[in-house]
């Protein structure tokens, strides 16, 4: 749903391990979800997109998995690396006609060495 | 890198002044959207411009407007600037339709003061 509040959820994780990241999305009828990585500084950058008619997909070391019926989605990084520090957002497109994201909290992943 | 390129990277303003930024889309992509991303939240969603016109707009003031230009790029304009309009100005292309993946440029850090 609507990103609300000022502290982020954190999630720490040892290099090399496997993170997983999760988000609840607020609207039932959404049909198309992204996560973006957004580091200090800079503009969200696309990680990788799914469907509402896909349970699940995978990119290079990513995986995101939909349930639609709890209205949740995760993000998983494979292999965690220093590079992958930054705050993670889910999306839905709740446009009509239009692509209107809305963004979740965000989470943000630290890695430690 | 994304393609989508954002004028000024930072700015600072008085509170009652007017400001312009400026976004170039990415090669190819005709619908540009503008989010505002106040610090420790998600990005919300300001409006879109397809073809020249505005295409869809989420829970904003009429004191801000857009435009879009033939060659796709596109201004936001704010005027009479509150404090609260402080926040990282973001803005994204994407090719036409309403589940396509969405670009963002590096932002326009806005300070009001």
């Amino acid at each position: 749903g609507e990103s609300v509040g000022l502290h982020l959820p954190t999630l720490s994780v040892q290099e090399g391990d496997n993170s997983i990241i999760n988000c609840a999305y607020s609207n039932s009828a959404s049909d198309y979800f992204i996560w973006y990585k957004q580091e200090s500084g800079k503009g969200p950058q696309f990680i990788i997109d799914i469907r509402s008619n896909m349970d699940k997909r995978q990119g290079q070391r990513v995986t995101v998995l939909l349930n639609k019926t709890v209205k949740h989605l995760s993000l998983q990084i494979a292999a965690t690396q220093p590079g992958d520090s930054a705050v993670y957002f889910c999306a839905e497109n709740m446009g009509q006609g239009a692509q209107k994201l809305v963004f979740g909290q965000g989470t943000r992943l630290t890695i430690n060495p | 890198e994304t393609g989508v390129t954002q004028s000024p990277t930072h700015l600072i303003k008085t509170r009652g002044q007017q400001v312009t930024l400026r976004c170039s889309s990415q090669s190819g992509h005709n619908t540009v959207s503008w989010y505002q991303q106040a610090l420790g939240q998600g990005p919300q969603f300001i409006f879109q411009y397809y073809r020249e016109e505005e295409n869809g707009r989420g829970n904003f003031p009429p004191r801000f407007s857009g435009l879009q230009f033939p060659n796709y790029s596109s201004e936001l304009n704010v005027n009479a600037l509150e404090l609260d309009d402080s926040a990282l100005y973001l803005c994204a292309s994407s090719k036409p339709g309403q589940n396509t993946e969405a670009f963002f440029g590096q932002g326009t850090r806005l300070t009001v003061v």
